[in-house]
């Protein structure tokens, strides 16, 4: 079946870091890649998706390629602030059905 | 505009107790969706509607789980019987068909 992995945390980085979160995927055909995240005492929003190979999803300073090749879609900010910190959930649907979540990373951004 | 809302926002039940949660989506969106989020971890799928139709509920964990929509709007998500392991927060999602998926508050759920 589809699954998602994505890098364990906590991560913690200081204001201006650049952030990677590593998230590889398993599914078969082509599915629609997506992170979602979760502020604290909020629910899931979309952050940014991307629904074919090579595309680039990007919001709010945050970005993330689908990559077919190694199956993987990390997201990546050049500069994090301390608002960012949240849960950051990598995710997938085929079909634009169900969605499949890894189990999130924690992010802290230190002042 | 208005986006998904969900009731309650918390409820503890005593074990055994049937609890109801209910799920308002946004209007238009014919697809509505249910996951169940334990502590730590990411949402795991339940249950998926397009209008009043169940389409897919291989995620339900037991029969004791039981999820409706009967006019094709509102949904309930019913768990008979709760045990502790029901505890965790229950997330509605809804989007146009095969569109991206938004998600409601949450209800958490608490089992004594």
């Amino acid at each position: 079946g589809n699954s998602v992995t994505q890098m364990e945390g906590p991560v913690t980085l200081s204001e201006e870091a650049f952030l990677t979160i590593n998230c590889t995927y398993t599914a078969t055909g082509y599915p629609s890649l997506f992170w979602y995240v979760q502020y604290p005492g909020e629910g899931l929003q979309l952050l940014l998706k991307a629904t074919k190979a090579d595309d680039k999803g990007s919001n709010k300073g945050f970005e993330a390629t689908y990559r077919k090749e190694t199956t993987s879609f990390h997201l990546e900010k050049g500069s994090v602030q301390v608002s960012d910190s949240a849960v950051y959930f990598c995710a997938l649907t085929q079909y634009g059905n169900k969605l499949v979540f890894g189990a999130g990373t924690i992010l802290r951004v230190k002042s | 505009g208005a986006g998904v809302s969900q009731s309650p926002r918390y409820k503890v039940a005593k074990r055994g107790q049937d609890v109801a949660l209910r799920c308002d989506p946004i209007s238009g969106h014919v697809s509505l969706f249910w996951y169940q989020q334990a502590l730590g971890q990411g949402p795991e799928f339940l249950t998926y509607f397009q209008n009043e139709a169940q389409l897919d509920k291989s995620g339900l964990p037991s029969d004791r789980f039981f999820a409706e929509r009967p006019e094709g709007s509102v949904s309930t998500l019913k768990i008979q019987r709760t045990q502790q392991e029901d505890s965790a927060v229950y997330l509605c999602a809804s989007s146009r068909v095969g569109e991206t998926q938004y998600f409601g508050p949450g209800t958490r759920l608490l089992v004594l």
